[in-house]
């Protein structure tokens, strides 16, 4: 079983739509957690991150962790085409800077249909 | 555009060989990382340096080897190249050793052939 899981899609939607992208993880040391977007040919880039459990919003983005169910979400509202694109989540534990390695899911392939 | 410079963009050569890809990390950025990306495995945690020191190393195979140099560029090599290891590798940088706000360069995208 992989540490990270993710859905690879791809999830094709309309304009305008709500899009809801997620991943599950086994291990519960992890404490930061990041989405990333990945163009086509491109680097990711950093969308948000979150710091234990809660919500995060920034703009048309959300971003939710559950922890006691192991479980995180990205909400991203009026999609657009520009959002078509590769997500990525990616996680990281906290043992003081001992170990700094993000742990990625596989990424969801999202495209918005104008 | 991330201020992460990798070069070369794109590199073919053939099984056997042996390659430096090289990584010009943000501006005031100690930490650099190495990431393999293919379509199997997705994006894989190669290896760690901060400020000249290597700090975490995962599942990065006795073949491939990295260094960061004084003025903080650093350099995957890969040596006894094999079709398997045709992939993406991006290089990321942060300011602190954690990897929370890391930053990806465009990536070098190797071809073994």
């Amino acid at each position: 079983q992989k540490e990270v899981e993710q859905d690879p899609g791809p999830l094709s939607v309309p304009e305008g739509a709500i899009v809801s992208l997620n991943c599950t993880y086994s291990n519960s040391a992890f404490q930061y957690f990041m989405w990333y977007r990945q163009y086509s040919r491109k680097g990711p880039e950093l969308l948000m991150y979150t710091y234990s459990s809660g919500n995060k919003e920034d703009g048309r983005f959300t971003a939710q962790v559950d922890k006691s169910s192991k479980y995180i979400s990205l909400f991203i509202r009026d999609s657009q085409p520009s959002d078509s694109a590769t997500y990525l989540c990616a996680m990281e534990d906290d043992y003081g800077g001992a170990t700094n390695k993000l742990i990625f899911g596989t990424g969801t392939l999202l495209a918005v249909q104008p | 555009d991330s201020g992460v410079t990798q070069t070369p963009k794109h590199l073919i050569t053939a099984t056997g060989q042996r390659v430096t890809l090289r990584c010009s990390p943000r501006s005031g950025d100690l930490s650099v990382y190495w990431y393999q990306q293919s379509l199997d495995q997705g994006l894989q945690f190669l290896i760690q340096y901060y400020n000249g020191e290597e700090r975490a190393k995962g599942n990065i195979l006795e073949r491939f080897s990295a260094q960061q140099f004084p003025d903080l560029h650093s350099e995957l090599n890969l040596s006894s190249l094999e079709l398997g290891d045709s992939a993406l590798y991006f290089c990321a940088s942060s300011v602190e050793v954690g990897g929370t706000e890391a930053f990806f360069g465009q990536g070098t995208r190797l071809t073994v052939v």
